[in-house]
Order: structure tokens, then sequence, then C-alpha cells
């Protein structure tokens, strides 16, 4: 089945560093991809829309800024944190549609940030 | 934008018996249901998705019912087992759009 890969699992870095995270699709191609973020036993809570070759379409709330999003390739989505602090320490989630539209997105595993 | 309430927060019972987590949305656009379980530290895992052309689906002992006239939609699960222990999340979203707002999910413990 599809299967979506997130890189690193789990990353601390300090405060005002910057941190990448990687989402691909290994035996798909996405040209839509989300990414997601989870604080600890909270919702997750949509934060991207992640679109091949465009501007990523980001939600009411989240700073573009600050939350880099780059979609080179139909099979590759990064998110990176600028100038990473506490607060933004989280779970963050990728996910991607196989197939056609409206069916099932496929999550990735997560990559844990911890900002010290 | 969509905004989806789910209700109860945690649900305890006890093995064998049935539990029920019901959601509503707010976006009368949404026409894609899906329900998530995710155990601590792992990715969502889709156990059952409904359409809004349908109103209800059944596989094994998981069923979705949804009420779109009243914008909301319910997971039920039959004869629990200790491994369904995990938190449910339900979502919303609309076709061609894809991306999906969750539920704020549901912790629930079948009890041996």
């Amino acid at each position: 089945g599809a299967v979506v890969s997130q890189h690193p699992s789990r990353v601390i870095c300090k405060s005002g560093t910057s941190v990448k995270i990687e989402c691909r699709s290994l035996d798909f191609q996405a040209t839509t991809m989300f990414w997601y973020r989870q604080f600890p036993k909270q919702s997750l809570m949509l934060m991207a829309t992640s679109n091949e070759g465009s501007k990523a379409t980001y939600e009411q709330g989240v700073e573009k800024d600050k939350f880099l999003i780059n979609h080179a390739s139909l099979t590759l989505s990064t998110l990176t944190v600028t100038s990473a602090h506490p607060e933004d320490s989280s779970f963050y989630i990728c996910s991607a549609l196989p197939g056609l539209a409206g069916g099932p997105s496929v999550f990735g595993p997560g990559t844990r940030l911890t900002v010290l | 934008g969509e905004n989806v309430e789910q209700h109860p927060s945690t649900l305890s019972v006890q093995e064998g018996d049935s539990a029920v987590i019901k959601c509503t949305y707010s976006d009368s656009a949404s026409n894609y249901f899906p329900w998530y379980k995710q155990e601590l530290g792992k990715r969502p895992q889709l156990i059952i998705d409904i359409r809004s052309n349908v109103g209800e689906k059944k596989d094994q002992r998981i069923a979705v019912t949804l009420n779109k006239t009243a914008k909301h939609f319910s997971l039920h699960i039959t004869e629990t087992q200790p491994e369904d222990s995990a938190v449910y999340f339900c979502a919303a979203s609309r076709t061609g759009a894809n991306n999906l707002f969750f539920g704020t999910g549901t912790r629930l413990t079948v009890i041996p």
C-alpha cells in the first residue's frame, strides 16, 4: 500500500536554530501534501497545504515566514521551522493523498521536535 | 473554515461492551468523514470513512453513521477488546480539498 515517510523521527535543537523536516511519498506521486501539528494530548491541527511547484497555502494563524514549506518534487515536501523556540516543540505529521482526490490520506510517522 | 467537535473526550467501557463516539461539523460543504485511531507517539491510522452520499457504513465491529442534515456523524465499536484502547479522532473535509479538520479526540479505554 501507499507509504509516507518522514525524516527525522526525532530532533532536539537549541532555541533560535532552524530545523528541516522531510516528508516523502515512497511509492506514489503526491502533488499535494499536508502538514499537521499535534501538541501533547491534543488534536491534529492543519498547518498548511503543500503544493508541488507552487506556494503553500497556510491556515489562519500559522506564520508562513516561520514555517517554510517547499514542495520541489512530486515525492518530497519539506517543512523548515525557522528560529525555533520552546513553544514550537510538538509532533509534526505530514500526509499525502494517493490516487483519486477525496480518498483517504496517508500519514507519515511524525517527527517529534523538542526545542531547548 | 470547518469546525469539528467531538464527544466524549474520554470513554471507558468494559470489554465486550459497545463504544460510541460522536462528532459534529459546521461546514455544509464537507462531504468526506474519516475516523482515525492513534496510539501514543504514532501516526493516525484510518479505521473507517464515509462519504456524504451514504448514511451508514460497517466494517466488522466498526460502523459509522452520518446525518448530513444535522451535520453529525458517529463511530460505533461493538464487542470492544483491550486492543481497541487508543485515541480516536474524527475528521471532515471536502472532496477536492482533502485537507482534514480533526475533532478534539476521544481517549477510549477498554477494561478487561
